[in-house]
């Protein structure tokens, strides 16, 4: 059965500082990686999604990369910002039709 | 374009009642997953419709269940209500095929008293 970790938990740092975020699972037959942000009692927004034959995808600020033998992604965040304040969220898709199975996600504050 | 809608977006309901949530997926979007983001859980994959077939269902009681109509909306049901039951529903939609990206709506938050 596949298990998604995110470490750490929670992380608040200041504004303007790049930080990294991490994800890990236990079963490498996946499809694909995605991130996703989630901001309180709302739905889940897609930021970025690493085919599994990828090892990295990069949107914005944001850059995510994918080492499948390991199972670990990471999700890199550069100058972050006030806005950037929300839960990240790794889901993988693996070789069962289960959909996505999701870490428990990483509470991000950026001071002001 | 529109996203994944989903509604009610709030739906209070008593206990042994019964519980309708609605998914709209984005167009040409054939696949539809559902989730149940309970506080303190995580995310916790339901149910899968693919083509208007229930391709496979998660770690839930069968008092869970759903349909896909023929235009690919969902329906998620939830019989006999208990008030463990009170989470987050989210629906995803994608293309076929397991290579696809997933978007979600903004989800349904069913509190049960």
């Amino acid at each position: 059965k596949q298990e998604v970790t995110q470490i750490p938990a929670a992380l608040s740092v200041p504004e303007g500082e790049n930080l990294v975020l991490n994800c890990s699972f236990t079963d490498s037959a996946i499809y694909n990686l995605q991130w996703f942000r989630q901001d309180p009692g709302k739905g889940l927004t897609s930021l970025l999604l690493i085919q599994s034959s990828q090892r990295e995808q990069t949107s914005g600020r944001l850059n995510a990369s994918l080492d499948k033998s390991s199972g670990r992604s990471t999700l890199y965040i550069a100058a972050s910002q006030p806005g950037d304040s929300a839960t990240y969220l790794c889901a993988v898709k693996g070789g069962g039709a289960d959909g996505l199975t999701f870490g428990k996600g990483t509470h991000l504050i950026i001071q002001p | 374009e529109a996203g994944v809608t989903q509604s009610p977006t709030h739906l209070i309901k008593t206990r042994g009642q019964q519980a309708t949530l609605r998914c709209s997926p984005i167009s040409g979007h054939t696949s539809v997953y559902w989730y149940q983001q309970a506080l303190g859980l995580g995310l916790q994959f339901l149910l899968w419709y693919d083509e208007g077939e229930e391709r496979n269902r998660g770690n839930f009681p069968p008092r869970f269940s759903g349909r896909q109509f023929p235009n690919y909306s969902s329906e998620l049901n939830v019989n006999a209500l208990e008030l463990e039951d009170s989470a987050l529903y989210l629906c995803a939609s994608s293309l076929a095929g397991q290579y696809t990206e997933a978007f979600f709506g903004q989800g349904t938050r069913l509190t049960v008293v």
